[in-house]
């Protein structure tokens, strides 16, 4: 079946405590995203990748890195969490027009 | 810089009729329409290019006005498995594939 995976899909942890959301695909895609979802502010763009080894700032990256070492995977790393990144958190991974997404990881930064 | 969607939130009895608007300030080389259930991951429903061309779900029917650099989305006969936020995601030339998403639409159809 073809599909995103995260994990892990809960997680509540404190300030400064670094810590990876795992992103995964088996579509063989080349373009993959994570966004981060608040409300009242919709989807927003953290960081993208064109590809392996090519990653790129989308608009709120600040206080995330991200790698993109194989294709099928693509982690988001937390180095130093604080409280204002406590959100829904979202990867996609991309074919043509279409965007599938994870199921996301609700993230909770005490 | 976000695309805006209006309006923000509609309630609707199942049967009605109801459009979603998403607007930029920049020209546009396509506008993606995801509807999001409540607990679940954003689905895609449409893309409609530049050049009048659409793609996507068989019930659902949008426009894009590519002058005015807005797109509407259109529910008719709702049902209730209509119901879910609605973004919009307007992607211009220089972006390459870049989406930007609107804040979304809540839309609850009830009985």
């Amino acid at each position: 079946e073809a599909q995103v995976t995260q994990n892990p899909r809960y997680l509540i942890t404190v300030t400064g405590k670094k810590l990876t959301v795992t992103c995964s695909q088996n579509m063989n895609h080349e373009y993959m995203s994570w966004y981060r979802q608040d409300p009242g502010l919709g989807l927003r763009q953290i960081y993208y990748s064109m590809n392996v080894e090519v990653t790129d700032k989308g608009d709120v990256p600040e206080g995330y890195k991200v790698s993109r070492k194989e294709k099928r995977n693509f982690p988001l790393i937390l180095e130093s969490p604080s409280p204002n990144q406590t959100s829904l958190y979202f990867c996609a991974s991309t074919s043509g027009y279409t965007q599938y997404f994870g199921p996301g990881t609700r993230l909770t930064v005490l | 810089q976000q695309p805006v969607q209006s309006p923000q939130a509609v309630i609707l009895r199942e049967g009605e009729d109801a459009v979603i608007n998403c607007s930029s300030s920049k020209a546009l080389y396509s506008v993606h329409w995801y509807r999001q259930k409540h607990g679940e991951a954003p689905v895609f429903l449409m893309i409609l290019l530049k050049g009048g061309e659409q793609k996507g779900h068989e019930k659902i029917s949008a426009s894009f006005n590519e002058k005015k650099q807005q797109s509407s989305l259109y529910l008719t006969a709702s049902q209730l498995s209509y119901s879910g936020t609605y973004f919009c995601g307007t992607e211009i030339r220089s972006s390459g594939d870049k989406l930007t998403f609107g804040t979304g639409t809540r839309l609850a159809v009830r009985p």
